[in-house]
């Protein structure tokens, strides 16, 4: 069965202090492996795709990167803006099986 | 451009009521999805909509249904309405592979 495993569930963080959020996922082959942001109360937001190992993608202060096995998501310098639920989801490679497999997420908090 | 919008936004009803959620993609946009969101739960796969037809379904009864229409808009239906079937529920759509999220509805029952 396709799983989603995010870590750690809850990160606290002093403003400017950088750190890495953690995917691991076990699936039989990848199509694609999404970063989204969720405000309390709201739906999740898109930040990137990963296709294949090795990738890499930025946007403002996060950056994320993609193994065989786990994906991480770097933030840089963060703000208390960036304070979110972080979510990771992988798409399963059968065609036709377009749905995501979300991970419970890794609660973000950025202190001033 | 707009996003993918939901109505309502908030919704109560009662055990064994029937609940319907409406859905409307980004323009150009042909597949839609459902998900369920739980407290304390991640994002639960519901079911996915493509030109008019359902494509595949997520661990769920089948009191939770829906449909397509032509203009590529959905609808979610959850009949004999049970006290854990509050949640968010999430649409999305996507071309070709990203889905994009809408706000949400937030049905409580009581």
């Amino acid at each position: 069965e396709d799983q989603v495993t995010q870590s750690p569930e809850a990160l606290r963080l002093q403003e400017g202090e950088s750190s890495s959020l953690n995917c691991s996922y076990t699936v039989s082959g990848l199509r694609g492996l999404f970063w989204y942001r969720q405000d309390p109360g709201k739906g999740p937001e898109f930040l990137f795709t990963l296709y294949s190992a090795g990738e890499e993608k930025e946007k403002e202060r996060l950056k994320a990167t993609l193994t065989k096995k786990e994906s991480f998501l770097h933030i840089t310098a963060p703000k208390p803006e960036d304070s979110a639920t972080y979510l990771c989801a992988v798409q399963p490679p059968f065609q036709g099986a377009q749905k995501l497999v979300f991970g419970q997420g890794t609660r973000l908090t950025i202190n001033p | 451009e707009a996003g993918v919008t939901q109505s309502p936004t908030h919704l109560i009803k009662t055990r064994g009521q029937q609940a319907t959620l409406r859905c409307s993609p980004i323009s150009g946009h042909t597949s839609v999805y459902w998900y369920q969101q739980a407290l304390g739960l991640g994002l639960q796969f519901l079911l996915w909509y493509d030109e008019g037809e359902e494509r595949n379904r997520g661990n769920f009864p089948p009191r939770f249904s829906g449909r397509q229409f032509p203009n590529y808009s959905s609808e979610l239906n959850v009949n004999a309405l049970e006290l854990e079937d509050s949640a968010l529920y999430l649409c999305a759509s996507s071309f070709p592979e990203t889905q994009y999220f809408g706000p949400g509805t937030r049905l409580l029952v009581l």
